[in-house]
């Protein structure tokens, strides 16, 4: 089954500063893998997904995330960080034919 | 077009008891998983249901059951609930049994066992 591990707890990035987020699939296969974000309370927005082809991927709001086989890794990350990306930030991993596995999380606090 | 609609938004039981969360997916959209996501971590993945019938399951007792409807609604029950079932429980929905169709997600239904 795949898994997904997300070495940082929390980080914490001054505003304007650049963020990159760590993530580490674990999946047999050729892995589908995406970034959400979620604020407190709410449910899960998502950011960007790879599926195949060119792997660095955009997404909503600025952030990227590029996808490195070679070191089983998906970062997410952004240039230049606002006060409002402040959340949790998750990774996850699935296949065409199977469920979608989670990360335990990051949470973002962003200094003033 | 209204997103995944889940309800109630909060609520509170007692140890032991019986609770029913609903989902309703998104429009065109076939396919609904459960995950758990207790404070401070991340989303656990229950079951999932497609045609009517549980496809894929996690670790998770038996305890925990669900049912899908014709119009492809969802049901999730918790039955003698426990302290350590208290957490949020959100649905996604989305179109197949893989992960190809995108999962959208609800805002969840916050639990908490007393």
């Amino acid at each position: 089954a795949q898994s997904v591990t997300q070495p940082d707890i929390h980080i914490t990035v001054s505003e304007g500063a650049s963020l990159e987020l760590r993530c580490n699939y674990s999946y047999g296969a050729t892995p589908y893998l995406f970034w959400y974000v979620q604020s407190p309370g709410q449910g899960l927005q998502l950011l960007l997904k790879y599926f195949s082809g060119d792997t660095l991927v955009q997404g909503i709001k600025g952030f990227e995330a590029e996808f490195k086989r070679s070191q089983s890794s998906f970062n997410l990350r952004k240039p230049s960080v606002h006060w409002s990306d402040a959340a949790e930030y998750f990774c996850a991993v699935g296949a065409a034919n199977n469920d979608m596995r989670f990360g335990a999380g990051t949470r973002l606090t962003v200094k003033p | 077009d209204a997103g995944v609609t889940q309800s109630p938004t909060h609520l509170i039981k007692t140890r032991g008891q019986q609770v029913t969360l609903r989902c309703s997916p998104k429009s065109g959209h076939d396919t609904v998983s459960w995950y758990q996501q207790a404070l401070g971590q991340g989303p656990q993945f229950i079951f999932q249901y497609y045609e009517e019938e549980e496809r894929q399951r996690g670790n998770f007792p038996d305890r925990f059951s669900g049912h899908q409807f014709p119009n492809y609604s969802s049901e999730l029950n918790v039955n003698a609930l426990l302290l350590g079932d208290s957490a949020l429980y959100l649905c996604a929905s989305s179109s197949g049994t893989g992960v190809l169709g995108g999962y959208t997600f609800g805002s969840g239904t916050r639990l908490t066992v007393v």
